[in-house]
C-alpha cells in the first residue's frame, strides 16, 4: 500500500532563504508523485509532479523537487523565499496499482518571516 | 480556461437540514472526487466517480451521498448535516488521455453548521 510521510508540520524559513520541505514515500511500484500548494481558503494547486520522467522536476512559482528512489523521497526546494509562498504544502503518491487514488501526506505549513 | 468550479464557496447551513454542493468542470475529465478537508488536516477521499461508476470510501458515512448526471457535474448532498460534518469539501477531477494520474481541483465549499 501507498504512504506519504512530510516531515515537520511547520517549517519557518526568512525571506529569500532556502526552502526545503521534506516528504518519503512508500509504493510498491513505480509511483507518481506530486506537490500541492493551498492558500487559505482555496483549493490545491499543483506544483509539480513526477511521473517517471526526469528526476528532477520544476514546477511553478520557482519549486522544484527531486525524486531519489534510493532514499524514496520527493522533498520540495526553492532557492529564495518569497512572503508569497506562506501557505500549506502537501506532498501526494498515486500508481496504477493502487488504481490511481491519491495518497496525500498530512501537510507542511510554510511561514515566511520578513 | 479549463477549470474545476464549486458553487458555492460558502454554504451555511442548520443542524440536520438537507444541504447540495455542487462541482462542475470543464475539462471533460472521466473522473471526479469529493475530498471532505478539515483544519489543518490532509483532504479526506469521501467517493468518486469512474464515469458513471460510483466508488465508495470504506469509511464514508450513509449521511454522505453523490450524484453525477452527466460527465461535467456532480454534486454532494449531505443529508442531515451534524455539527462533525463542516468542513471544506474539495472537488477534483482527473482523465483525459495524458492525466489520468493528476488531480485537478476546484477552489472549495467552506460548509458552516449551525
Amino acid at each position: 500500500a501507498q504512504s506519504v510521510t512530510q516531515l515537520g508540520s511547520h517549517v519557518s524559513v526568512s525571506e529569500g532563504a532556502l526552502v526545503l520541505l521534506r516528504c518519503n514515500y512508500s509504493s510498491s511500484v513505480p509511483p507518481y508523485l506530486f506537490w500541492y500548494v493551498q492558500y487559505p481558503n482555496q483549493g490545491l494547486q499543483l506544483l509539480l509532479k513526477y511521473t517517471s520522467a526526469a528526476t528532477l522536476v520544476k514546477g511553478i512559482n520557482g519549486f522544484e523537487a527531486e525524486f531519489k528512489k534510493s532514499e524514496t523521497s520527493f522533498h520540495l526546494t526553492k532557492p529564495s523565499a518569497h512572503m508569497s509562498d506562506a501557505a500549506e504544502y502537501f506532498c501526494a503518491v498515486s500508481d496504477q496499482a493502487g488504481g490511481f487514488k491519491t495518497i496525500f501526506g498530512a501537510g507542511t505549513r510554510l511561514f515566511v518571516k520578513a | 480556461d479549463a477549470m474545476v468550479i464549486q458553487n458555492p464557496r460558502y454554504q451555511v447551513t442548520q443542524f440536520g437540514k438537507p444541504v447540495t454542493l455542487s462541482c462542475s468542470q470543464t475539462l471533460n475529465h472521466n473522473v471526479m472526487y469529493w475530498y471532505q478537508q478539515k483544519s489543518s488536516q490532509a483532504p479526506k477521499l469521501l467517493f468518486h466517480y469512474y464515469d458513471k461508476d460510483f466508488n465508495n470510501e470504506a469509511d464514508t458515512p450513509d449521511n454522505f451521498q453523490s450524484r453525477r448526471p452527466n460527465t461535467s457535474f456532480c454534486f454532494l448532498d449531505i443529508r442531515s448535516p451534524g455539527l462533525g460534518d463542516a468542513a471544506m469539501y474539495l472537488c477534483a477531477t482527473s482523465g483525459g488521455s495524458l492525466s489520468q494520474e493528476t488531480q485537478y481541483f476546484g477552489p472549495g465549499t467552506r460548509l458552516l453548521v449551525l
